[in-house]
């Protein structure tokens, strides 16, 4: 069974601080997603990672893909208030985009 | 494009009742797939399509059934709705390349 495991759960980070959220996941999978979650919406896609050492930037944020490993990060510089969300990785094995597991979440709060 | 679209919003049924949720593409995609999600856990797959007439199981399919006669919907039919299925819905669709999957804005339903 495919797991997938977000580390921390929640994040509580000042305004202005660097911070890393942890993706690992148990099965063998080239392709990698990066969801935000706003509270009471629905998904928007941040990065698809499709190969091992994929690294991708938008704004403050940057995720990178370690296939043997099995490890995914997505690194945020110099925080903001706009970037509080939930935070989901998800991994497909299939390769169709159509079959994903979830990770369960790293709620992040940046505060003043 | 309007994207993926769901119906209804919001629905609150009573234990037992039965009920449909649309979802409705407009991107041509291949791929369509139901999720559910429950308080503090990630997304989980009910069931998910890759083609007109071809529907398999995903993770928790139970209590739910699905058909796909058209490229554009995808509706999942809860059978004898329980309190145990009280979340939030989300359709996605998405194809093979450029391997993204985009989600619809989600239906709350509420079982008593």
């Amino acid at each position: 069974e495919l797991k997938v495991e977000q580390n921390p759960l929640f994040l509580s980070m000042q305004e202005g601080k660097n911070y890393t959220i942890y993706c690992n996941y148990s099965t063998t999978s080239d392709r990698l997603y990066w969801y935000r979650q706003d509270p009471g919406k629905s998904l928007e896609s941040l990065f698809v990672l499709l190969s091992n050492g994929a690294v991708k930037q938008e704004g403050r944020l940057m995720a990178s893909l370690d296939t043997k490993a099995r490890l995914s990060t997505l690194h945020i510089t110099a925080a903001v208030h706009d970037l509080s969300a939930t935070y989901f990785c998800a991994v497909d094995p299939t390769g169709t985009a159509s079959k994903l597991t979830f990770g369960t979440g790293t709620r992040l709060q940046v505060t003043l | 494009n309007a994207g993926v679209t769901q119906t209804p919003k919001f629905q609150v049924l009573k234990t037992g009742q039965s009920m449909t949720l649309q979802c409705a593409q407009d991107m041509n995609h291949e791929y369509m797939s139901w999720y559910r999600q429950d308080p503090g856990m990630g997304l989980r797959l009910i069931h998910y399509s890759v083609g007109a007439g071809i529907t398999d199981q995903g993770e928790v399919p139970n209590g739910y059934n699905v058909s796909r006669s058209t490229t554009e919907d995808f509706p999942l039919r809860l059978l004898s709705a329980a309190p145990s299925q009280t979340s939030v819905y989300f359709c996605a669709s998405s194809r093979r390349v450029p391997y993204e999957q985009y989600f619809g804005p989600g239906t709350r339903l509420t079982v008593t």
